[in-house]
Parts: C-alpha cells; structure tokens; sequence
C-alpha cells in the first residue's frame, strides 16, 4: 500500500522555470514533511521540511506549499537552474512514529 | 554524507550466498536505518535501529536480517540473497525518531549490490 503518492515521475522544465512536484497522502496521523534531493551516485540529502501548522515554507528558491485538508502537499523550485538536475522524493511521517514513507520519486531535468 | 559511511559501495555476489552490508556513523545518533531503492518504488524501509541490540522490521523485511552491537555500526544481512534483492541499498541515522526536530533522517551513500 502506498501511503505517500508523487507525480509527476519524470519533468523537464528551461531555466529559469519554475517546476512543481506534487504529493498527496492518506494517513491522517502524518505530521511532518520533507522533501529530499538525489543526484545521481548519492544518497538523498534532506532538502526543506514542513509541518502542517503552516501552509508554506520557504528556504531559498525552494518552497512547500501544504494543504492540509486536500491532504496534499508540493514542491515548488524558483527559477530553477541546470544543477537542480536531480531526483526529488517527498516523504511523511508520525511524529509519534520513528519511520519515514516516501513517494516513487520525480526525476528533473532543467534544461540550459 | 553526515558522518556515516557504507561498505562495500559496489557488490556483485551469487544466488544463494549470504551478503552483509556495513553502516557506520561518527554522529552518535540512536536511530539507524536500512532501505533499498528501485525504479518506481522510491526508497523503503528494511529494518532500522532505536539502540543497541533494539531493531524492528520495516516494510519489506523478508529475507533480511539485521545486527546492532555498537551505537555506531548497524549491518544488514542477506541470508541467501536472491536476484530480487539486486538494489541499491541506504543507510540512514537520525537522532531521535520520534520527533521532527531531531528526527531528521540523514543518508550514507549508498551499496549498489547486484545478485548474478
């Protein structure tokens, strides 16, 4: 069962633009939601995180736009650039709870 | 990579043949993690660690098995691995769990181990 669902699994966006991963959840009990970058041959590093007490964060050209009651939640990347080039995946979890479910992952391509 | 470390970073063993993977970490955290991650799956949770000698079983446990002796080293084992565990493996530690502030989870970089 997935818990977390990420579209769309693939983007291709210019300088410049401005692409926007998207996740949707459904276990209620989630509470905190980050979102992590992969270049290729890399481990994920932690990229920007939310909690539901707020509907946007920001941290540089990233934002997390959350919409609690659509149970959604998406990334947004500002004028984005050829080294955004990654994989991005989104994660929920419990705060009570100890594991992170992830999405399937959006692999972008920005184009110079 | 935050402090942690995995080896071997490339693997190539036989069906059949166990197969340990090492996670070691400089950060003293309490939580350590195993996943594998495959096209279209994003990353799941094996087994992971809230201590030593404290593990629990993730989503996709079967056919692994895990040990954690010291706070800084977490081994995942393949009992007799098979062709379907051809992945690539993550380590993750995060120093508390069961909070958001200090329950980030922080990544190695990684084992690309292939079952022949």
């Amino acid at each position: 069962q997935q818990q977390v669902k990420q579209s769309p699994q693939s983007l291709i966006v210019q300088k410049g633009g401005i692409p926007i991963i998207n996740c949707a959840y459904e276990n209620t009990a989630f509470d905190y939601f980050p979102w992590y970058q992969q270049f290729p041959g890399k481990g994920p590093a932690l990229l920007i995180a939310i909690r539901p007490d707020v509907s946007e964060k920001k941290e540089g050209r990233f934002t997390i736009s959350f919409n609690k009651s659509a149970k959604q939640f998406s990334l947004h990347i500002m004028d984005s650039q050829p080294g955004d080039s990654a994989t991005y995946f989104c994660a929920a979890k419990e705060t009570s709870g100890s594991r992170l479910t992830f999405g399937e992952g959006t692999q972008l391509t920005v184009n110079p | 990579d935050a402090g942690i470390t995995q080896s071997p970073r490339h693997k190539v063993t036989e069906t059949g043949t166990p197969v340990t993977l090492r996670c070691h970490q400089t950060e003293n955290h309490r939580y350590m993690y195993w996943y594998r991650q495959d096209p279209g799956h994003g990353l799941r949770l094996i087994h992971y660690s809230y201590g030593v000698k404290d593990t629990d079983k993730g989503e996709v446990s079967d056919g692994y098995s895990v040990s954690r002796s010291k706070t800084e080293d977490f081994l995942l084992t393949l009992e007799s691995a098979t062709s379907s565990q051809t992945s690539v493996y993550f380590c993750a530690i995060s120093e508390s769990g069961r909070r958001a502030v200090g329950g980030e989870q922080y990544f190695g970089p990684g084992t690309r181990l292939t079952v022949t």
